[in-house]
């Protein structure tokens, strides 16, 4: 069986402060993928970034960045320059096996962040 | 505008209503998602297609009924609903391809109440 685990269900930062959000996993795979998505208050789930169980290396984009450490089955989100529209829960999601045909999902129970000006 | 719509966006029903919701996208994607996000749990998956043909059914009670007539569109089809399956409904799709970091897109949701 799989699991997501967010250990954070709040996170109070400062504005243009560096935060990291907290993510660990437990799976048998050895291929798998780890997804970030984002959901403000207005409901949708939008995706922010992927790490792949075989990239040697942190995946980043823009402001985001993952802290992959495959050993220690943690793949924590890392925001630079907290802005506040950054304010919204934040979900980890693993992807089990080989992406052939349907891509399920497993996700953690999210970390509400809040953005103080 | 995130390429996925869903509506409603809120839906107050009585048990023994009979409603739809509906899921439309317009990525040219050819795999579709059905989850449920409930107070305080993490999301749930529920129902996935690829190019039509359902491939997934996670063990949900059979007053949820789903629905693709084609890659573009996905409904659910809800009757005889009980007050736990207020939540929000949540619709996604993805580009079937070889390429395992294709995430999946997700719409606003539909935000159901069951009186």
């Amino acid at each position: 069986a799989q699991k997501i685990t967010q250990t954070q269900p709040g996170m109070f930062v400062q504005e243009k402060e560096a935060v990291t959000l907290d993510c660990t996993y437990d799976t048998s795979d050895q291929s798998y993928g780890l997804f970030w998505y984002k959901q403000p208050s207005s409901g949708e789930m939008i995706f922010l970034i992927y790490q792949g169980s075989y990239d040697e290396q942190n995946a980043t984009e823009g402001r985001y960045s993952l802290n992959f450490q495959k050993a220690r089955k943690s793949a924590n989100l890392v925001i630079s320059a907290s802005q506040l529209g950054d304010s919204a829960m934040y979900f980890c999601a693993m992807r089990e096996g080989i992406s052939q045909g349907a891509q399920k999902l497993v996700f953690g129970q999210g970390t509400r962040l809040t953005i103080n000006p | 505008e995130t390429g996925v719509t869903q509506t409603p966006r809120h839906l107050v029903m009585g048990m023994t209503n009979k409603k739809s919701l509906k899921c439309e996208q317009h990525l040219g994607h050819n795999a579709m998602y059905w989850y449920k996000q409930s107070a305080k749990k993490p999301l749930e998956l529920m129902f996935v297609y690829n190019f039509k043909e359902q491939t997934e059914n996670n063990s949900v009670p059979s007053r949820f009924s789903p629905e693709c007539p084609n890659s573009s569109h996905l409904f659910l089809h809800l009757h005889t609903l009980q007050p736990e399956d207020s939540a929000l409904y949540l619709c996604a799709s993805r580009l079937l391809d070889n390429n395992s970091n294709q995430p999946q897109h997700f719409g606003d949701g539909t935000r159901l109440s069951i009186l």
